[in-house]
């Protein structure tokens, strides 16, 4: 199975700040159709998971344009430029490749 | 939008069995990829399985394979997951979530039902 590697495990931002979350894959995500098979996710305290970027750099619907992911291959950042309080959370990169669709292991975003 | 509404919580004894159910709306479910995942309390996200609607195809975490049954019901628009012979190692969040985009993975998600394994 695809590991799934997120760093770094927590971040600690100020409002108005930047972040960003790397996220490193065992083998290539590359589909052979074109798209990266790499979608993020963030999950609010005492929610479900919530998608926010699919394909790699694909935001959802209604997700805020402040969000940006990027990479390709192996090696994925998801970008935040103006952190918000709204935005804590629990981060979670997941390659939906080959099953079983394997997860990074989380990076917790606080706002200072 | 789709919205998915899962069972209730569940109490279960070890060795015991549970099942789950997750009933979607506001899309056509024969269209959608059913997975079902688990977070353990404070913990990390695990895709045990899922199902694609149309083809009746199912597949499972080699993890699970053997313990984990995952069915739909076209009629009412609901997915189902059992596990079998439940241990407290299985005390978890259970969500499902649905798709209908190929590499996306799971996009909208039910709210999770809490399965406490304990004697």
């Amino acid at each position: 199975e695809i590991v799934m590697t997120q760093s770094p495990p927590s971040l600690s931002v100020t409002p108005g700040g930047p972040a960003s979350i790397s996220c490193r894959a065992s083998q290539s995500l590359l589909h052979y159709s074109g798209p990266n098979y790499l979608t993020w996710y963030v999950q609010k305290p005492g929610q479900s998971p919530h998608l926010l970027i699919s394909w790699a750099s694909n935001r959802a619907s209604g997700v805020p344009d402040r969000f940006s992911g990027s990479g390709s291959g192996t090696d994925f950042t998801l970008k935040i430029s103006r952190v918000e309080a709204e935005d804590a959370g629990v981060y979670y990169c997941m390659q939906a490749l080959q099953t079983p669709f394997t997860f990074g292991g989380g990076t917790k975003l606080e706002i200072k | 939008q789709v919205q998915l509404v899962q069972s209730g919580a569940e109490v279960k004894k070890p060795g015991s069995s549970v099942r789950v159910s997750c009933k979607a709306s506001g899309g056509t479910f024969n269209s959608y990829t059913i997975y079902w995942l688990r977070q353990a309390p404070g913990k990390g996200l695990q895709w045990m399985g899922g199902r694609l609607i149309v083809l009746g195809t199912t597949k499972y975490a080699q993890n699970f394979q053997g313990r984990v049954t995952i069915t739909a019901d076209e009629s009412t628009n609901t997915a189902y997951i059992e596990l079998s012979s439940l241990t407290s190692e299985d005390t978890a969040f259970y969500y499902c979530a649905a798709s209908a985009i190929k590499g996306v993975g799971p996009t909208w998600w039910g709210q999770g039902t809490l399965v406490s394994v304990s004697s």
